[in-house]
């Protein structure tokens, strides 16, 4: 079953911050986010993994609460280059309780950032 | 050159007819995945490969089939087209387990079935 991302759509002006959320109705034992520009592949941007640490590089960082199995995006300081479509994918784990080998991704979140 | 090369980047073709869509990687990864992409419904799993003798089916796997002819290609078959898998696949590739390393993403195939 497929991760719910919230907003479906962001649109912000240069500077301002945003959230983006991913919930899952399974237990998760990874959640990747990868952006993707209009026409091009998504690329990856972090991965965060039960009982890890928030990642986050530049000012993107994201939170992974295992209890609630949900995962937030913080955007902050948006600049233009951050638009795109925003993807969470969600790995449950196996019955090892280790990576199952494969994500299963939200419906995308577009994010538009003016001037 | 790209690490993870798609080909064709764009084909349209007409109902009923069988279509390959191809995946190439120079990263020497393990593993393989087809996703295919529809407006509004991200992206979902057709099927997956850990090594060249390990094959299984994704989300949605009817009408696809596929082959992996060496650690380095996948091949994605559309044995009968028909007008709703027009859409945009992606190949991906993972070194292990995507919780280590995430997926590298190929440019995708446009593919359009009228």
């Amino acid at each position: 079953q497929q991760p719910v991302q919230s907003p479906q759509a962001v649109i912000l002006r240069e500077g301002e911050d945003a959230v983006i959320n991913c919930s899952s109705s399974k237990a998760l034992y990874s959640v990747h986010w990868y952006r993707q520009k209009h026409g091009e592949a998504p690329v990856f941007l972090m991965i965060l993994l039960k009982g890890g640490e928030q990642k986050g590089h530049d000012k993107i960082s994201a939170s992974f609460n295992e209890k609630k199995q949900q995962s937030s995006l913080y955007l902050t300081a948006s600049q233009l280059s951050y638009s795109g479509t925003y993807f969470c994918g969600t790995e449950g784990p196996n019955a090892g309780g280790t990576s199952y080998g494969k994500l299963t991704f939200g419906q995308g979140t577009i994010l538009t950032v003016h001037p | 050159d790209a690490d993870v090369t798609q080909t064709p980047r764009n084909r349209i073709t007409k109902t009923g007819k069988r279509i390959m869509l191809e995946c190439s990687q120079t990263k020497g990864h393990d593993r393989m995945y087809w996703y295919r992409q529809d407006p509004g419904l991200g992206l979902r799993l057709i099927y997956y490969s850990f090594d060249v003798k390990d094959i299984n089916k994704g989300e949605i796997s009817d009408g696809y089939s596929v082959s992996r002819q060496a650690q380095a290609k996948f091949s994605l078959s559309l044995e009968s087209a028909i007008p709703n898998q027009t859409a945009l696949y992606f190949c991906a590739t993972s070194r292990g387990a995507p919780a280590n390393y995430g997926y590298t993403f190929g440019s995708g195939t446009r593919l359009t079935v009228v």
